[in-house]
């Protein structure tokens, strides 16, 4: 098992909704996690961290962590066409493994 | 500049020639990353450092080569290029407990 997986998507959804992107975890001692966004053709950007269970919330995004079940959880809400790219999470740690990715597309 | 850069951008090789990629990053991070990504796969590493002159594989190592003898800079080198070494390779930074900085992006095709 890959220390990181996120469901493959692709991920569809219309303009305004509510975008969940997942990403489940192997390694127990893993703390925090960081989400990133990469539009097409362009490298990797953060958007988010998350350093302690529960949720954070910036804007329209939420990040939601729970040990207990190893997951990691990105809701975009209000979703903008903007928002279509691929969203990849990691956890903090030594190596910096990523999982596949989610691709996003908004349609308007 | 201040960041993290890569060089070339793009570079088209013929198989079995060596290629170099540069990875230059101005924060003095003490990690850097090296990763391909090809439609599929995501982000693979391929290879890191955790500081000057301490480097390890990551996923894909096979055909690579690495060294770190500043601090700053992380070269890749493919020391004979394969057609299914054609990708878009990533450089990233960070220091130990934040984000990873990522550069340009690399496009290398084989032929």
């Amino acid at each position: 098992q890959k220390e990181v997986e996120q469901n493959s998507g692709p991920l569809s959804v219309p303009e305004g909704a509510i975008a969940s992107l997942n990403c489940t975890y192997s390694d127990r001692g893993s703390q925090s996690f960081f989400w990133y966004r990469q539009y097409s053709g362009k490298s990797p950007e953060l958007i988010m961290s998350i350093y302690s269970n529960g949720d954070k919330e910036d804007g329209r995004f939420t990040a939601q962590l729970n040990k207990a079940s190893q997951y990691v959880s990105l809701l975009i809400r209000d979703s903008q066409p903007s928002d279509s790219a691929t969203y990849l999470c990691a956890p903090l740690g030594g190596r910096l493994y990523f999982g596949r990715g989610t691709q996003l597309t908004v349609w308007p | 500049d201040a960041g993290i850069t890569q060089s070339p951008r793009y570079k088209i090789t013929e198989t079995g020639r060596q290629v170099t990629l540069m990875c230059h990053q101005t924060w003095s991070h003490s990690y850097m990353f090296w990763y391909r990504q090809d439609l599929g796969h995501g982000l693979r590493l391929i290879y890191y450092s955790a500081a000057a002159d301490i480097t390890d594989k990551g996923e894909v190592p096979d055909g690579y080569v690495v060294s770190r003898s500043k601090t700053e800079n992380f070269p890749l080198t493919l020391e004979s290029a394969t057609r299914s070494q054609t990708s878009v390779y990533f450089c990233a930074s960070r220091t130990g407990d934040t984000e990873a900085f990522f550069g340009q992006g690399t496009r290398l095709t084989v032929v």
